[in-house]
């Protein structure tokens, strides 16, 4: 059962685009939001995190969109760059457990 | 670098064979979490120890363990490994006792082959 889904699956912008990755959650329980950026042959690095008394978080490029009614946040990056093309997962947690989506590959394109 | 520190960084083994993976937390965290992350299934969470006490269960099989020991180093035992147990695995560390509101850093995993 997947508690988090995310898509699309993968993206490919141009440079100076904007990347929105949208994600869906469904138990109420989940109270934190974070966004994780994986580059190939690494782990996953804390990008951005939102809780859901908040609709936006804004962090550099990097902006979550929260839509606590219909349980949906997703991650714009504004002005993408070649460097920004990673694996991004988005994730719900709440006290004893964090759950990821899928994760989305973007690629960047110059 | 995350301060999270897993060895080893690969090991293949055959099938039915058991392994140890180790996962030393950044200085100060208290949770160690292991995940497993492989192309079809995405980031699995395993299960997580806070301070030597097992804290949460995911979708961990009954041929995994895994422990945590007083210097906060915690270890995932594989045990009759089956092909698909390949995957990369995961341990990540935080200083409180969930991941609702506290950063979660992840170490660069240990790549496991079973052939």
């Amino acid at each position: 059962q997947q508690q988090v889904k995310q898509s699309p699956q993968s993206l490919i912008v141009q440079k100076g685009g904007i990347s929105i990755i949208n994600c869906a959650y469904e138990n109420t329980a989940f109270d934190y939001f974070p966004w994780y950026q994986q580059f190939p042959g690494k782990g996953p690095a804390l990008l951005i995190a939102i809780r859901p008394d908040v609709s936006e978080k804004k962090e550099g490029r990097f902006t979550i969109s929260f839509n606590k009614s219909a349980k949906q946040f997703s991650l714009h990056i504004m002005d993408s760059q070649p460097g920004d093309s990673a694996t991004y997962f988005c994730a719900a947690s709440y006290s004893t457990g964090m759950r990821f989506g899928a994760g989305t590959r973007l690629t960047v394109k110059p | 670098d995350s301060g999270v520190t897993q060895t080893p960084k690969h090991l293949i083994t055959a099938t039915g064979q058991r392994v140890t993976l180790r996962c030393s937390p950044r200085s100060g965290d208290l949770s160690v979490y292991w995940y497993q992350q492989s192309l079809d299934q995405g980031l699995q969470f395993l299960i997580q120890y806070y301070n030597g006490e097992e804290r949460a269960k995911g979708n961990i099989l009954e041929r995994f363990s895994a422990q945590q020991f007083p210097d906060l180093h915690s270890e995932l035992n594989l045990s009759s490994l089956e092909l698909g147990d390949s995957a990369l695995y995961f341990c990540a560390s935080s200083q409180g006792q969930g991941p609702s509101g506290n950063t979660i850093y992840f170490g660069e995993g240990s790549w496991l082959t079973v052939v």
